[in-house]
């Protein structure tokens, strides 16, 4: 089962504008993470947030959390035609060194050249 | 190479064959993941390993799916009885574990099967 869900399913933008992709969930969790998938290609880690951060910065990239609202968001600025990809959040709940990561349904972004 | 490696890269069977897809971790990664995506959604867990051990398999669907890692690194997911709905790309991951919180899982390329 999927645990988020994300909003919009697809965004398609011009080169150099700014991509907005949000993720709800529905179960308490230990850390949120976001990756891409380019088509034909695995899954790429991004960021990952910890359940007691706000906010993250990576690059260009950069993540919110908002646990009581069980939402977050993946901002992209200054987007670029190879940020083109299916972007998923995935929440983590365990403990230890092991915690069951469960995969939102992925936003499918265009970035047009 | 030192990422995940699954192989074959695609199979193509006919319904109620058996299958055996098969995952080369990272070396030295101790943890292994498996996890199916459908086309349009995202990845959904199977089972995970520790070690040579399964220890959460509460993802695979029904008793025809099966995994195994007999030396705690090469992991072979094995499908009985192959129906259409199992056709999906069947991804593995990988990580090592840490002393506290979450370590990062680096993925492999997936197996895409397809069941006639």
């Amino acid at each position: 089962s999927q645990q988020g869900e994300e909003d919009p399913q697809a965004l398609s933008i011009q080169e150099g504008e700014n991509a907005t992709m949000n993720c709800s969930y529905k179960t308490s969790i230990n850390n949120l993470q976001w990756y891409r998938q380019n088509s034909g290609r695995g899954l790429v880690h991004l960021i990952l947030i910890r359940s007691n951060e706000r906010e993250k910065h990576s690059g260009r990239l950069r993540v919110t959390l908002d646990t009581s609202k069980k939402s977050s968001s993946l901002l992209i600025t200054a987007s670029r035609a190879a940020d083109t990809a299916s972007y998923f959040c995935a929440t983590a709940l365990g403990a230890g060194g092991y915690q069951k990561v469960t995969f939102g349904t992925g936003t499918k972004l265009q970035v047009i050249p | 190479g030192a990422g995940v490696s699954q192989t074959p890269s695609n199979k193509v069977t006919e319904k109620g064959k058996y299958v055996e897809l098969r995952c080369d971790p990272i070396s030295g990664h101790t943890a292994l993941y498996w996890y199916r995506q459908s086309l349009g959604q995202g990845p959904e867990f199977l089972i995970y390993f520790q070690g040579t051990g399964a220890a959460d398999d509460s993802g695979l669907p029904n008793d025809r799916f099966f995994a195994v890692r007999p030396e705690g690194s090469v992991s072979t997911l094995k499908i009985q009885r192959t129906e259409r709905g199992d056709s999906a790309v069947y991804l593995c991951a990988s990580s090592s574990i840490g002393v506290v919180g979450y370590n990062e899982q680096f993925f492999g390329p997936g197996t895409r099967l397809t069941v006639l």
